[in-house]
């Protein structure tokens, strides 16, 4: 079982539309957890990270956690042709010694259509 | 800022010939990564510096080496390329890593496209 999983899509949805974007992981030392939107072409960039379960919401997108069932969300709401891209959560657990672990999902194609 | 660049931005190989690729930061980090993405596999590290003149192994080194005799370059070296180095490479920076902090945030170059015929 890979420690992160995330559905690769592709997804397909029309403009305006709620979008909820998924991770699952099995390592329960992770804490700090990151989504990052990657356009065609381009390096990723973040988008939001959160360190706590609960919601914390940034414009038009919510990312969620829930520590208990080892479940994060992204949440697009009224969803535009310019989210289109890839998106890859990331999440950080420390592994000892003062070192940590980052680790990447494999990424959700996601297409708005006008 | 120029933030992360990486060179070249393109590049095709014959099986077995070598190549440097350059990443170079202007935000003071102390952490830079290479990454491969290949479809399907989403993002793999090669290898990561913790900061100058230190490396370590990530999750797919063998074929690679690294090193960092700066702080705001990280070269990544293929001695004897294969078709199945074939990918995008990325390079990303930070300031760090810790449980809960802003400094894990990663600062991804633009990529390189390499092909090994």
């Amino acid at each position: 079982q890979k420690e992160v999983e995330q559905d690769p899509g592709p997804l397909s949805v029309p403009e305006g539309a709620i979008v909820s974007l998924n991770c699952t992981y099995s390592n329960s030392a992770f804490q700090y957890f990151m989504w990052y939107r990657q356009y065609s072409r381009k390096g990723p960039e973040l988008l939001m990270y959160t360190y706590s379960s609960g919601n914390k919401e940034d414009g038009r997108f919510t990312a969620q956690v829930d520590k208990s069932s080892k479940y994060i969300s992204l949440f697009i709401r009224d969803s535009q042709p310019s989210d289109s891209a890839t998106y890859l959560c990331a999440m950080i657990a420390y592994s000892g010694a003062g070192s940590y672990q980052l680790t990447f999902g494999k990424g959700t194609k996601l297409s708005v259509i006008p | 800022n120029a933030g992360v660049t990486q060179t070249p931005k393109f590049r095709v190989l014959k099986t077995g010939q070598s190549m440097t690729l350059l990443c170079a930061q202007d935000m003071n980090h102390e952490y830079m990564y290479w990454y491969r993405q290949d479809p399907g596999m989403g993002l793999r590290l090669i290898h990561y510096s913790v900061g100058e003149g230190t490396t370590a192994k990530g999750e797919v080194p063998d074929g690679y080496n690294v090193s960092r005799l700066k702080k705001q370059n990280f070269l990544l070296g293929l001695e004897s390329a294969a078709p199945s180095q074939t990918s995008v490479y990325f390079c990303a920076s930070s300031y760090g890593l810790a449980e809960t902090s802003s400094y894990n945030e990663q600062f991804f170059g633009p990529g390189t496209r390499l092909t090994v015929l």
